[in-house]
């Protein structure tokens, strides 16, 4: 079985701060791992994925994770943070032959002016 | 990219009043998926149907039905909706190039 814990389920950031939500998993086999984006009134969006390869992934609207196994941790990070980021992010994990997500509770991310 | 759509977005109904949610993709996909989104839970999933008349529980499938009888939809059924079912539900669907599910737009259920 997975699980996500999402540490934070509010961060609130300067225009152009680093953005840093914290993503850790429980699993018993390796895992996929998965941030998506819900801004206010819309359904989910990707921003990136985990599968296999490259431990450091790079996502959409710049943001990127990388994936650590002796952390057991997947944090989403954006160096510069806009305006446009505002929104709710969840971390998702799941088994490579379950396709069944567990999501993590969300952050909502806030970005001041 | 893969299109999932819901109807209705926006659902307000009465305890106890049958309602069916539809979902629909455009691409032959033969994983969908049911989740519902709650304030501080994230989204967990319903029902799962891995392809044409093959349906599976989630993790919370009490109070809920789904059917598959053909491969674009999956509507999910409230035989008689209660207050605790009041949510946000998204429909899934798996695109199997890039093994990444894709969200609908969501439908907003409130029951009183």
């Amino acid at each position: 079985a997975q699980s996500v814990t999402q540490l934070g389920s509010h961060v609130s950031v300067s225009e152009g701060a680093l953005v840093l939500l914290r993503c850790n998993y429980s699993s018993s086999v390796p895992p996929y791992l998965f941030w998506y984006v819900q801004y206010p009134n819309q359904g989910l969006q990707l921003l990136l994925k985990y599968t296999t390869g490259a431990t450091l992934v790079k996502g959409i609207n710049g943001f990127e994770a990388e994936f650590k196994k002796s952390e057991t941790s997947f944090h989403l990070t954006k160096p510069s943070a806009h305006m446009s980021d505002a929104a709710e992010y969840f971390c998702a994990v799941r088994g490579v032959n379950d396709y069944k997500l567990s999501f993590g509770a969300g952050t909502t991310v806030t970005v001041r002016a | 990219e893969a299109q999932v759509t819901q109807n209705p977005r926006y659902l307000i109904t009465v305890t106890g009043k049958k309602l069916t949610v539809t979902c629909s993709q455009n691409m032959n996909h033969e994983y969908m998926s049911w989740y519902r989104q709650d304030p501080g839970l994230g989204l967990r999933q319903i029902y799962y149907s891995m392809n044409v008349e093959v349906t599976d529980k989630g993790d919370v499938p009490e109070g809920y039905k789904v059917s598959r009888k053909e491969k674009r939809n999956f509507p999910l059924i409230l035989e008689s909706p209660s207050p605790n079912q009041t949510s946000l539900y998204f429909c899934a669907i798996r695109q199997k190039s890039t093994d990444t599910q894709y969200f609908g737009p969501g439908t907003r259920l409130t029951v009183l």
